[in-house]
């Protein structure tokens, strides 16, 4: 079936370090993909998004691009805040009425 | 514009009662999606509605059942509750029955414990 799956964390950063959370996809067909976020005590925000393969999408520094060829859609960013902290998802939707979620990747930066 | 709200935030029941939870859904959007998000996992989806139809379901047992209201906002209702229902349940609102890139947007959540 279709499934996300993230790299474990916690991750913990320093300031102006260079951030990359994985995520790789497994999909019947050809999904959109999304990294969604979560700061404490708040419902999930979107932080972009790819709808087909080669597709970058960008936002507030961040950048994952869609790769077909490893079915992944990795998130990077290249000097993180301490206001990045934040549970970071990654899904993928075809129809966009249901989304399957990544379990989530928690980001920690410190000062 | 009006953000996606649930209600309540908190709540606390005991195993076998029912809840009912609420949403409403941000201006303009006449879709509502709930989903369950176990602590430390990430959100499964458990239903949809449009236009106050189910328009699709995951993986849950029949007995959580939903609603839509003519004014798109919806409730969640979960019978004979087990403790495994413990979770936050998150509504998201969008526009339409979905399509390629359709994005959700998603409300703060209400806090279910089972005792």
């Amino acid at each position: 079936g279709d499934s996300v799956t993230q790299m474990e964390g916690p991750v913990t950063l320093s300031e102006e370090a260079c951030l990359t959370i994985n995520c790789t996809y497994t999909a019947t067909g050809y999904p959109s993909l999304f990294w969604y976020v979560q700061y404490p005590g708040e419902g999930l925000q979107l932080l972009l998004k790819a709808t087909k393969a080669d597709d970058k999408g960008s936002n507030k520094g961040f950048e994952a691009t869609y790769r077909k060829e490893t079915t992944s859609f990795h998130l990077e960013k290249g000097s993180v805040q301490v206001s990045d902290s934040a549970v970071y998802f990654c899904a993928l939707t075809y129809t966009g009425n249901q989304f399957y979620f990544g379990t989530g990747t928690s980001l920690t930066v410190i000062p | 514009e009006t953000g996606v709200t649930q209600s309540p935030t908190h709540l606390i029941k005991t195993r076998g009662q029912q809840v009912t939870l609420r949403c409403s859904s941000q201006s303009g959007h006449n879709t509502v999606s709930w989903y369950q998000q176990a602590l430390g996992q990430g959100p499964q989806f458990i239903f949809q509605y449009y236009r106050e139809e189910e328009n699709g379901r995951g993986n849950f047992p029949p007995r959580f059942s939903g609603l839509q209201f003519p004014n798109y906002s919806s409730e969640l209702n979960v019978n004979a509750l087990e403790l495994d229902d413990s979770a936050l349940y998150l509504c998201a609102s969008s526009l339409g029955a979905g399509g390629p890139g359709s994005e959700q947007f998603f409300g703060p959540g209400t806090r279910l414990t089972v005792l």
